[in-house]
């Protein structure tokens, strides 16, 4: 059993859908993140949080909403997503938003907006 | 915005060459680098995790130097294995923020 593990691998929308990505971490650390990985650029955090709570959202539009009910599991619910949206994300973890924490990532989502 | 940048963009070597690629950040306000591996269709997976300066990190047949003053770092492969072929990913922590900004890596294929 991988310790971060993203459900689904693959998820194909349209604009109109709501779906929702899930990640759970078996290593019991305290922090989780979501990160965006386009064609072409960087990874670009998008939300972390840190003992169940968001410390940070990175200026990301709210059709992307993150839950994080407790420290093995995170959520980004996806409404009316635009295709400029696809992308790969990622969920990690760490022992705790630290910046000497390394983080452990699951193998991510594949989302294709048509 | 922070700029971390590597290079190359991507490499191309044959079995058992050395290899080594590049990774610059802000020289000020450092707090740490890491480096991670990430081979296609996988999760990326930490190498090193870098935070003084003249630091030299050694895991196998891989390793690191950091520079903090001239704001980079080094990652060799000795003898390179087509089972290194992968992304390497570097990132740099500002020593204001919590998080990790990633450059966009090099793409590294090692051909038998």
């Amino acid at each position: 059993e991988t310790g971060v593990t993203q459900t689904p691998r693959h998820l194909v929308m349209g604009m109109t859908n709501k779906k929702s990505l899930k990640c759970e971490q078996h290593l019991g650390h305290n922090a989780m993140y979501w990160y965006k990985q386009s064609a072409k650029k960087p990874l670009e955090l998008m939300f972390v949080y840190n003992f169940k709570e968001q410390t940070e959202n990175n200026s990301v539009p709210s059709r992307f909403s993150p839950e994080c009910p407790n420290s093995s599991h995170l959520f980004l619910h996806l409404h009316t997503l635009q295709p400029e949206d696809s992308a790969l994300y990622l969920c990690a973890s760490s022992q705790t938003v630290g910046r000497g924490e390394k983080l452990f990532f699951g193998s991510g989502t594949q989302l294709s907006v048509l | 915005i922070l700029n971390v940048e590597q290079s190359p963009q991507s490499l191309h070597v044959q079995e058992g060459d050395s290899t080594n690629f590049t990774c610059s950040f802000p020289s000020s306000n450092f707090y740490a680098l890491h480096w991670y591996r990430w081979e296609t269709a996988k999760s990326p997976e930490a190498l090193f995790v870098m935070t003084l300066n003249g630091d030299e990190k050694k895991k196998g047949r891989i390793s690191a130097t950091l520079n903090t003053k001239e704001g980079y770092s080094y990652l060799y492969i000795k003898g390179s294995q087509p089972e290194d072929s992968a992304t390497y990913l570097c990132a740099f922590v500002d020593s204001g923020y919590s998080t990790l900004t990633f450059g966009k890596g090099t793409m590294l294929l090692v051909s038998p």
